[in-house]
């Protein structure tokens, strides 16, 4: 049962234009949530989180959407750029569960920004 | 900072040999994690310890994987005897709690022929 779910494997998007990548989740205990980006060969780095008490968080040219209704969210990249070529992987954490630091990941998505 | 060290970055072994991982956290670090990743499964986690103490193993997927961590510096993945279904990606992960922003190593691809 895959309780956070990346359903777009790939996106392609010009240099300059937004991507924005999608993420859904299943488990309701779910309250804080990571984006994290991965180059080849290396592991996965922290990029952005946000906790369910927020519905947007802003770091830059990156921000994060929260729509707990819906139980999704999504990370919008805005201007892209091709260094931002990689795979993204959203994370979940039930963080009111006590000191819980498991992480759900979703499959990622592959990002390619095109020049 | 060095970051989280793994070692070896690529093991290449046969059906039925010991395969043993390494991980070194970032120093100050209270927490390590063990990952693994697959194309079928994507990235999922196998163990992770608090103060060198194993919290969760529910990950672990049967007896023929074990994980250690004898000092705050160190920790092992051993799978005995390993099989081709473990071929992988394995990545450990730290950090210092109450943040969840895990600091991931490079990993260590591992093929069973």
């Amino acid at each position: 049962d895959q309780q956070v779910k990346q359903n777009s494997p790939s996106l392609s998007v010009q240099e300059g234009r937004i991507s924005i990548l999608n993420c859904d989740y299943t488990n309701s205990m779910f309250d804080y949530f990571l984006w994290y980006k991965k180059y080849p060969a290396e592991g996965p780095t922290f990029l952005i989180s946000i906790s369910s008490i927020k519905d947007k968080n802003e770091d830059g040219r990156f921000t994060v959407f929260l729509n707990k209704s819906a139980k999704h969210l999504s990370l919008h990249i805005v201007p892209s750029q091709p260094g931002d070529s990689a795979v993204y992987f959203c994370a979940a954490s039930a963080k009111s569960g006590g000191s819980n630091y498991k992480l759900t990941f979703g499959k990622g998505t592959l990002l390619t920004v095109n020049p | 900072d060095a970051g989280v060290i793994q070692s070896p970055r690529h093991e290449v072994t046969e059906m039925g040999q010991e395969v043993t991982l390494r991980c070194k956290p970032i120093s100050g670090h209270d927490y390590l994690f063990w990952y693994r990743q697959t194309m079928m499964r994507g990235l999922e986690l196998l163990i992770y310890f608090n103060n060198n103490v194993p919290i969760d193993d529910s990950g672990m997927p049967e007896d023929r994987f074990s994980a250690k961590m004898p000092n705050a510096s160190f920790s092992t993945l051993k799978i005995q005897p390993s099989e081709p279904r473990d071929s992988a990606v394995y990545f450990c992960a730290s950090f210092k709690g109450r943040t969840y922003e895990q600091y991931f190593g490079p990993g260590t691809r591992l093929t069973v022929t």
